[in-house]
């Protein structure tokens, strides 16, 4: 079975300071990882995927994600953080081959960046 | 506005009764999945079509719950005598799907179902 987790509730980071936000997966087989937003009265919006190749995955709004399989992490990351980056932040799994075709969602870390 | 539609966005309805929900993914789409979240949780997948085939269902898709795809383009989502327990934000969401790298999913804004 295919499980992620999102250890922290909420994050909390300076405008202008690098912010992490955490996620951990466990498959059976290869993951595929994926990062998603979702805004207030907005719907989920993609920010960046892991399917293959370099760890280091770069995606949109400055985004970027790294893979580390012996930890079986796929942490959020942006150099500099702004206010409009706050929202609720979901990580997700797709277990291959032979995992649901489904996406497996973590709780969702609140990302709340101060001025 | 080319994403995926939901309708309605909202829905209150009484306990026992029945409910539609109709999802419209992005054009030429083949992939169609139908998800549930409840507050405090991420999305939780229900069920998922490839073209107008049902693929796969969830546990958590109980003999109350009916989806279909009849042509392969839009789908709907029924609830049949709804519980106070399926209340929650309905979401559907659309991908490619022919490549297995065109894998990420574009959600639309979901149908938010309140059983009272």
């Amino acid at each position: 079975a295919q499980s992620v987790a999102q250890p922290e509730d909420q994050v909390n980071v300076a405008e202008g300071n690098p912010l992490t936000v955490k996620c951990t997966y466990s498959v059976s087989g290869n993951p595929y990882l994926f990062w998603y937003v979702q805004y207030p009265n907005r719907g989920l919006q993609f920010l960046l995927k892991y399917i293959t190749g370099d760890n280091l995955v770069k995606g949109s709004y400055g985004f970027e994600a790294e893979f580390n399989k012996s930890q079986t992490s796929f942490h959020l990351k942006k150099p500099s953080a702004l206010v409009s980056d706050s929202a609720l932040y979901f990580c997700a799994v797709r277990d291959y081959p032979g995992g649901a075709d489904g996406l497996t969602f973590g709780k969702g870390t609140h990302l709340i960046i101060q001025p | 506005d080319t994403g995926v539609s939901q309708d309605p966005r909202h829905k209150i309805t009484k306990r026992g009764q029945n409910v539609t929900f109709r999802c419209d993914p992005i054009s030429e789409h083949n992939r169609l999945y139908w998800y549930r979240q409840t507050l405090g949780q991420g999305p939780e997948f229900l069920t998922y079509f490839q073209n107008e085939a049902q693929l796969e269902k969830s546990r958590l898709l109980s003999d109350r719950f009916s989806a279909e795809r009849p042509k392969g383009s839009f789908s709907t989502l029924e609830i049949q005598r709804t519980e106070q327990g399926d209340s929650a934000m309905y979401l559907c969401a659309s991908s490619p799907g022919q490549q297995i790298m065109n894998t990420e999913a574009f959600f639309g804004q979901g149908t938010r179902l309140t059983v009272v």
